[in-house]
């Protein structure tokens, strides 16, 4: 059975960094597609961008092109979704997601974790 | 602005059969058979319903189908029960590179009367 299980709730100030963690279970974690969907409150789901661990090939959405940092480490099954700055418009729930599969479909989410950016 | 529009906001009483559309572009719902749905309760992380526009995945209740018809997508659940309500997401494989390669829709909320 795929699993993800995602790093808990965090509370950050604005400027801040943080990074948070996805760990996929139930598969081979390199041979698939591993990525991250935002969801802000009362809104609807966003694509930010997914990684291929077999092949460290990591494809963002424009919106979040250089915003964020999606990467994964092979030897843990662990995919990351990192900022450098926080701001208080990243408060939202993030969600870990393994692609179906050549069609990038998120077949298997996690559990979400919630990031609040408040000061 | 989502790149796929949903309507806000489909109902109907429990038996019957509703339809949720998704609409794109010649770049994604309608150039290629990579279409899915996603069901959200509230509080709930989405849940895979429907992919490749009309395949369901192991689990999945086949009172869920999917179609396409051009730019169009299509969600329809026959038979409502209470426990579909929720929210219904479409989302699309996209060549279209100001987007990025995969968009969500706008989001349906479907209320069972």
């Amino acid at each position: 059975e795929v699993q993800l299980v995602q790093s808990g709730a965090e509370v950050k100030k604005p400027g801040e960094s943080l990074k948070i963690s996805c760990k996929a279970s139930g598969y081979r974690f390199t041979s698939y597609w591993i990525g991250w969907v935002r969801q802000m409150p009362g809104k609807g789901l966003e694509w930010m961008g997914i990684t291929y661990p077999g092949a460290s090939d990591t494809r963002y959405s424009p919106s979040f092109q250089g915003q964020v940092t999606i990467s994964a480490d092979k030897s843990i099954d662990t995919a990351y979704l990192q900022w450098s700055s926080l701001k208080a418009s990243d408060t939202a729930m993030y969600y870990c997601t393994r692609q179906h599969g050549d069609d990038y479909a998120p077949a298997h989410w996690g559990q979400g974790t919630r990031v609040t950016v408040s000061s | 602005q989502s790149a796929l529009t949903q309507p806000a906001s489909v109902s109907g009483s429990p038996g019957q059969s509703i339809t949720i559309s998704c609409t794109g572009t010649r770049s994604d719902v309608g150039g290629y058979n990579f279409v899915s749905w996603f069901q959200q309760h509230s509080g709930r992380a989405p849940k895979f319903m429907i992919y490749d526009v009309s395949n369901r995945p192991s689990g999945v209740s086949n009172r869920f189908s999917g179609s396409k018809s051009g730019n169009t997508a299509s969600l329809t659940i026959s038979g409502l029960q209470a426990e579909d309500e929720a929210d219904y997401y479409c989302s699309s494989y996209t060549s279209n590179s100001t987007l990025g390669i995969y968009v969500f829709g706008s989001g349906t909320k479907v209320t069972v009367l």
